[in-house]
């Protein structure tokens, strides 16, 4: 399996851009990488997806690099409402479901 | 709102007991997936089943059962239960079982084992 690696915690300003890194150096040509956010004990949040290219939706951007060995999730302007542990997820296999949560990143939005 | 419903939220039982947790998956997910998380183990992939049929087995016990009926809702049936089932227990549901889907989640059962 491709595993991901992401620092334990993080803080933000508010108002600031939140960038949180994920490697995963291992992954295969036709895995996709996934983040997920997870708030309090609420359940988990889908955030975006890519592949290989860049993507970005109204939530985040995700910046993949052209090794696709690492990643990065931006969310351009954090709020408070943003402090959370975030997952950085690569799909183990197309039909294969199983997706691996590690343990995330916490990131707390300071005012 | 995800649109996946779970019941119950909490749930309090005793060592050797059994439960059921009920989950509703969104309107048109045929998908349903089974998840744990405790303090210590994090979110763990149990079960998955697609339009009534077991798909993909994760880290379930043999204590634990699953199964998803005709109108695609799914049940968790945890029996023997032990100190450490007590977690929460999410449900998520997506489209299909193949591509790049993305899984929804519901709010979850916290179950206490006592």
């Amino acid at each position: 399996d491709a595993k991901t690696t992401q620092p334990p915690s993080m803080d933000c300003a508010e108002g600031r851009a939140a960038n949180l890194p994920c490697n995963h150096s291992t992954i295969s040509g036709n895995e996709y990488v996934y983040w997920y956010r997870q708030i309090h004990s609420q359940g988990p949040q889908y955030i975006i997806h890519g592949l290989k290219n860049n993507e970005t939706n109204e939530m985040a951007s995700l910046i993949i690099t052209e090794d696709r060995k690492s990643s990065t999730l931006i969310l351009p302007h954090a709020t408070l409402r943003d402090t959370a542990v975030y997952y950085c997820i690569v799909r183990v296999e197309i039909g294969n479901n199983d997706m691996r949560f590690g343990a995330g990143t916490r990131l707390t939005v300071k005012p | 709102d995800s649109g996946v419903t779970q019941t119950p939220k909490h749930l309090i039982t005793a060592t050797g007991q059994r439960v059921t947790l009920r989950c509703s998956p969104r309107s048109g997910d045929l998908s349903v997936y089974w998840y744990q998380q405790s303090l210590d183990q994090g979110l763990q992939f149990l079960i998955q089943y697609y339009n009534g049929e077991e798909r993909a087995k994760g880290n379930i016990l043999e204590r634990f059962s699953a199964q998803q009926f005709p109108d695609l809702h799914s049940e968790l049936n945890l029996s023997s239960l032990e100190l450490g089932d007590s977690a929460l227990y999410f449900c998520a549901s997506s489209v299909d079982p193949s591509g790049a889907e993305t899984q929804y989640f519901g709010p979850g059962t916290r179950l206490l084992v006592l």
